[in-house]
C-alpha cells in the first residue's frame, strides 16, 4: 500500500504560489515528512523536511497538520524552473534508512 | 548542500558486457549510500543500500550477482551491471547520507545506461 497520496499533476502560473498537498495518514511517530523534487533527467533535489512544526527555508515552506496526517509544500513565487515532479516522503531519521519514492505530483509552471 | 557526483553521466554498451558506475561524495563522508533505478515515466525504485566496509543489502527482486555493489571507502561506492541486457537500460541514481546528519539524503545527477 502506498504510504502517501499526492495529486498526479498540478498547474501554476508563474509568480503565483504553488501549494502541493500530501496525505500521509499512516505516518509513524518517529517519521519526518521529507519533500524532494526531480527536474527532468536529473537526480532528486532536497527541498525541506519537518516533524510536526511548520518549517521554512529559502526554497519553500512546509505546513504539517496538527495530527500529522497531511502536509502542504508551498512555493511562494513559482518560476518556470520550478517545473518538476515533487515527492512527499515519510522517513525515520535512522542510519541506513532509505527514501522510498511514490508517484509524486508533476507541477507545471507556465508563463 | 552536500555534493554527490556520478560517473559516467551516460553510457552505451553492447549486450553481454559489464558496466561500472561510480558514485562519489565530494565534500563529505558517507557511511551509507543508496542505489536507485528509474525507468521512463516511472518513479525511483530503491535497488540496494550500500554500507562502507560491508556487504550491500539488496531489495527484493534485485539480483545481487547481476548488480555488484562495492563501497570501499567513505566517499566512493560503485555499481557494476554485469552481463548487461537491453532490459537493464535505465537511469541509475545514487544517494548518500551525511555522517552525523542523518536527516538529509543527497542525490547524484544520475547515469543513463543504454544497452544495445
Amino acid at each position: 500500500d502506498a504510504k502517501t497520496t499526492q495529486p498526479p499533476s498540478m498547474d501554476c502560473a508563474e509568480g503565483r504560489a504553488a501549494n502541493l498537498p500530501c496525505n500521509h495518514s499512516t505516518i509513524s511517530g518517529n517519521e519526518y515528512v521529507y519533500w524532494y523534487r526531480q527536474i527532468h533527467s536529473q537526480g532528486p533535489q532536497y527541498i525541506i523536511h519537518g516533524l510536526k512544526n511548520n518549517e521554512t527555508n529559502e526554497m519553500a515552506s512546509l505546513i504539517i497538520t496538527e495530527d500529522r496526517k497531511s502536509s502542504t509544500l508551498i512555493l511562494p513565487h513559482a518560476t518556470l524552473r520550478d517545473t518538476a515532479v515533487y515527492y512527499c516522503i515519510p522517513r525515520a531519521n535512522q542510519a541506513g534508512t532509505a527514501l522510498i519514492f511514490g508517484k509524486g505530483t508533476t507541477l507545471s509552471v507556465s508563463s | 548542500g552536500a555534493v554527490v557526483s556520478q560517473h559516467p553521466s551516460r553510457v552505451i554498451c553492447k549486450s553481454g558486457t559489464s558496466v561500472k558506475i561510480e558514485c562519489r561524495s565530494l565534500d563529505f563522508q558517507a557511511t551509507t549510500m543508496f542505489w536507485y533505478r528509474q525507468f521512463p515515466k516511472q518513479s525511483l525504485m530503491l535497488m540496494a543500500t550500500s554500507n562502507e566496509g560491508s556487504k550491500a543489502t539488496y531489495e527484493q527482486g534485485v539480483e545481487k550477482d547481476k548488480f555488484l555493489i562495492n563501497h570501499a571507502s567513505l566517499t566512493l561506492s560503485t555499481l557494476t551491471v554485469t552481463s548487461a541486457h537491453p532490459e537493464d537500460s535505465s537511469f541509475y541514481i545514487c544517494s548518500a547520507t551525511v555522517i552525523g546528519a542523518l536527516e538529509t539524503q543527497y542525490f547524484g545527477p544520475g547515469t543513463r545506461l543504454l544497452v544495445l
